[in-house]
């Protein structure tokens, strides 16, 4: 079952932060970010375990609550690079390794 | 370098003309995948593959085959396009986690 995202897109300035949300119905054991650029592959941003961490580098981080079945990623004093469309994946606990499933997609624009 | 490559990048045929898109990666990596990508609806996952010989279908396999004979390869074959297959398609292979994309093959079905 597809993840839900929100918002669907969000627009903003150079040096604002941004918070891109995915929920899924049933328990996870891991959820992934991606990105993509327009024209380009999606590109792997980080994954977080079940355990609640949050991980994050240079001003990209993310959170995962494993109760709540959510996970949030964070862009702080965005960047022009920045831009681009998100994509959270699950992974359910119930098949490991199996039927991965990607969210709709969040499309981030950054202007200067 | 690490890559996964898609061949061909760009297809036009006709409907009924069967098909095949390669994907190949240099990783050895065991988890390999096919997504189609439409406006709106992001990535949805054709079949993937956990080893050689070991395929199972993905949220979307009407129309599609796909075959894991080596480790490196493995290809999407459409046996009868239609019109309702023209899209964006990825290959995508991993270890644990980390996805690792293919370019893309962009497919026009006439």
């Amino acid at each position: 079952q597809q993840p839900v995202q929100s918002p669907q897109a969000v627009i903003l300035r150079e040096g604002e932060d941004a918070v891109i949300n995915c929920s899924s119905s049933k328990a996870l054991y891991s959820v992934h970010w991606y990105r993509q650029k327009h024209g380009e592959a999606p590109v792997f941003l980080m994954i977080l375990l079940k355990g609640g961490e949050q991980k994050g580098h240079d001003k990209i981080s993310a959170s995962f609550n494993e109760k709540k079945q959510q996970s949030s990623l964070y862009l702080t004093a965005s960047q022009l690079s920045y831009s681009g469309t998100y994509f959270c994946g699950t992974e359910g606990s119930d098949n490991y390794g199996q039927n991965f499933v990607f969210g709709p997609g969040t499309r981030l624009s950054v202007l200067p | 370098e690490a890559q996964v490559t898609q061949n061909p990048r760009y297809l036009i045929t006709v409907t009924g003309k069967k098909l095949t898109v390669t994907c190949s990666q240099n990783m050895n990596h065991e988890y390999m995948s096919w997504y189609r990508q439409d406006p709106g609806l992001g990535l949805r996952q054709i079949y993937y593959s956990m080893n050689v010989e070991v395929t199972d279908k993905g949220d979307v396999p009407e129309g599609y085959k796909v075959s894991r004979k080596e480790k490196r390869n493995f290809p999407l074959i459409l046996e009868s396009p239609s019109p309702n297959q023209t899209s964006l398609y990825f290959c995508a292979s991993s270890k644990r986690g980390t996805k690792v994309f293919g370019p893309g093959t962009r497919l026009t079905v006439l």
